[in-house]
């Protein structure tokens, strides 16, 4: 099985601020990688598919970069409502394993 | 507009069955890749099954699910299954649902239904 090994798992910001997550591939996925945004008592919300492709209806300040073994999920200007747990995904090969997941928090 | 909402879930006892439910609207279902996904209390993701779509009724298991879990479509109902047998207490979570796009990738998700696995 892949594994997807998330780093941090946990980072304080604050509103404005530039933050990067990463998210590493035990082995080469192309870039067959989703990143989900979730919130307490909500389901997962696709952010960026294909690792760059930004899926429709979500805002400009998110971006995903990466290939191969090493991707990453920048939020550029924090809002108040990104704060949330983002979790990265590989489907590249069965089983689609998640990472840990990354608590974003004010 | 899309929408996808799953039902089912309930408390059942170890050893015992669920049959989980995911109504599917405003899109055609057959033309669609199915994930369920789940999560269990506190933690995090985890993927527990695909059915894909079309001619190829072909679906994939996390080892964990393998041969206890089956998921099923009924694209005339537009509706998804996870039947799911011989419970444990480990399969305690909420259950989501997703349509998949590309490759597999969970566009759309149900609100999730929590299925708790005790005696």
């Amino acid at each position: 099985d892949i594994q997807m090994t998330q780093s941090p798992s946990f980072v304080s910001a604050s509103v404005g601020d530039r933050v990067t997550i990463t998210c590493r591939a035990s082995q080469d996925i192309n870039t067959w990688l989703a990143w989900f945004q979730q919130k307490p008592g909500k389901a997962p919300k696709l952010l960026i598919y294909s690792a760059f492709i930004l899926q429709s209806g979500v805002p400009s300040r998110f971006s995903g970069s990466g290939s191969g073994t090493d991707f990453s999920l920048t939020i550029n200007s924090l809002q108040p409502e990104d704060f949330a747990t983002y979790y990265c995904q590989q489907t590249d090969s069965f089983p689609h394993t998640l990472g840990q997941g990354t608590r974003l928090e004010i | 507009e899309v929408q996808l909402l799953e039902s089912g879930g309930g408390l059942v006892q170890p050893g015992g069955s669920l049959r989980l439910s995911c109504a599917v609207s405003g899109f055609t279902s057959s033309n669609h890749a199915f994930s369920w996904v789940r999560q269990a209390p506190g933690k995090g993701l985890e993927w527990v099954a695909t059915f894909f779509h079309g001619d190829n009724a072909d679906s994939r298991y996390a080892e964990s699910v393998k041969g206890r879990f089956t998921v099923s479509r009924d694209d005339s109902k537009n509706t998804l299954f996870l039947q799911m047998n011989s419970l444990r207490a480990e399969d305690t979570a909420v259950y989501y649902c997703a349509r998949t796009i590309v490759r597999f990738f969970g566009d759309y998700w149900g609100q999730g239904t929590l299925v708790t696995v005790s005696s």
